[in-house]
């Protein structure tokens, strides 16, 4: 399997509930990034976590991180309709390699 | 400022040509990197330059390359075109790598068709 897998693939979710997608990667990392996609455009930076942070947090988004069990994972709190897309992590290393999951396809329904 | 641009944005080429796609980071962005996504085998990295030097390289074959201008603006090239190299062409910028200010800017992409 590749690094920076992501779990579930799809999730479908009512508009208003909390959505959250895990990744997981294999070697070690400088950093990881969230990013979201909407219909095959381009990708939209949501939040970086570093190897030495725990959590971060940027607005209705959590991140946490969990370097022992080379895992990630992405919270979106009250989800919104808008928030429908794919969500894809990336696992950067000290080198600058990224390596990208193959996405969680979120729908969120009004 | 201006985001990462990429131009063009369609691209229909028949097998045996080749493509050159372009891209223009973030204004004051040195790091330029190139993905290729497609559903079959999702996003992958394909190279890196950083100060007009490759810096990393994905597993592409030698039909794919790049070169980075002293303006930082990147170019790809794919030459022999082959109809799996049907994809979106994604370029992404940062300050520059392996900083505290790595994060990656992504363009709205080229969507190659390979006929």
């Amino acid at each position: 399997s590749q690094q920076g897998e992501e779990d579930p693939q799809a999730l479908s979710i009512q508009e208003g509930e909390n959505a959250t997608m895990n990744c997981s990667y294999k070697t070690s990392i400088n950093n990881l990034q969230w990013y979201r996609q909407n219909s095959g455009r381009g990708l939209v930076h949501l939040i970086l976590i570093r190897s030495n942070e725990r959590e971060k947090h940027s607005g209705r988004l959590r991140v946490t991180l969990d370097t022992s069990k080379k895992s990630s994972s992405l919270l979106i709190t009250a989800s919104r309709a808008a928030d429908t897309a794919s969500y894809f992590c990336a696992a950067y290393t000290n080198a600058g390699k990224s390596t990208f999951g193959d996405g969680t396809t979120l729908t969120v329904k009004p | 400022k201006a985001g990462v641009t990429q131009t063009p944005r369609y691209l229909i080429k028949t097998r045996g040509q080749q493509v050159t796609l372009s891209c223009s980071p973030i204004s004051g962005h040195r790091s330029v990197s190139w993905y290729q996504q497609t559903p079959g085998q999702g996003l992958q990295f394909l190279f890196e330059y950083f100060s007009e030097t490759q810096r990393n390289k994905g597993n592409f074959p030698g039909r794919f390359s790049g070169r980075q201008f002293s303006n930082s603006r990147s170019e790809m090239n794919v030459s022999t075109l082959e109809l799996g190299d049907s994809a979106l062409y994604l370029c992404a910028s940062s300050l520059a790598p392996g900083t505290s200010s790595d994060e990656q800017f992504f363009g709205p992409g080229t969507r190659l068709t390979v006929l």
